[in-house]
């Protein structure tokens, strides 16, 4: 079966800090990678998709970045964070296609 | 591009009661529909999910109808217990070989005993 996994599951930060969030995916190939953010007590927002190695599509403008360096790993990065960048951040994998899309436990970052 | 509104935001009902959580989108042509429960602190689940060639789909307590005339779908969640408590999300994706989900802004579900 397929597993999803983040770390870390907690991170406090500073402003203007780099970041580096992982997450890899297990028991699956190529696989769409997508990374969301959730704001406290709101819906979540798509950040990142990655249809395959190397191949990262942005969909909102912001501090972040995000990198596949390989089939079933996903990145997301800061050179500087901001206050703004506090939230929830999930990863989530899918198959090609209009398939079920499927959550990893999270990294709850708090930007101090 | 595709907008997503769930209501209602919270929704308290008592042990055994049911439950319905309704969802409009805009995008006519979104064909797929699924469901996330959140427990706190955790990542979504997927509960349950309808594509647009289907009116209804049921699992067990929960249930989801599509009306696409209407472009409105609704979660129905029958004998609730304490553990249904949490906040679920709606989301809609389009048909396209990238699944780019846009999610409703959730509701939080609270079943006491």
């Amino acid at each position: 079966s397929q597993t999803i996994h983040q770390w870390p599951a907690t991170l406090v930060q500073p402003v203007g800090s780099p970041l580096s969030l992982e997450c890899t995916v297990e028991g699956t190939s190529n696989p769409n990678l997508y990374w969301y953010r959730q704001a406290a007590g709101r819906g979540l927002q798509l950040l990142f998709y990655s249809v395959g190695i190397g191949q990262i599509s942005s969909e909102v403008p912001q501090n972040l970045s995000a990198s596949r360096p390989q089939d079933r790993q996903f990145i997301l990065s800061s050179k500087k964070l901001l206050l703004s960048d506090s939230g929830f951040y999930l990863c989530a994998w899918s198959l090609i296609g209009p398939y079920e899309q499927y959550f990893g436990p999270g990294t709850r970052l708090t930007v101090t | 591009g595709e907008n997503v509104e769930q209501h209602p935001s919270t929704l308290s009902v008592q042990e055994g009661d049911s439950a319905v959580i309704k969802c409009t989108y805009s995008d006519s042509a979104s064909n797929y529909f699924p469901w996330y429960k959140q427990e706190l602190g955790k990542g979504p689940q997927l509960i349950i999910d309808i594509r647009s060639n289907v009116g209804e789909k049921k699992d067990q307590r929960i249930a989801v109808t599509l009306n696409k005339t209407a472009k409105h779908f609704s979660l129905h969640i029958t004998e609730t217990q304490p553990e249904d408590s949490a906040v679920y999300f709606c989301a809609a994706s389009g048909n396209t070989g990238f699944q780019k989900l846009v999610f409703g802004t959730g509701t939080r579900l609270l079943v006491s005993p």
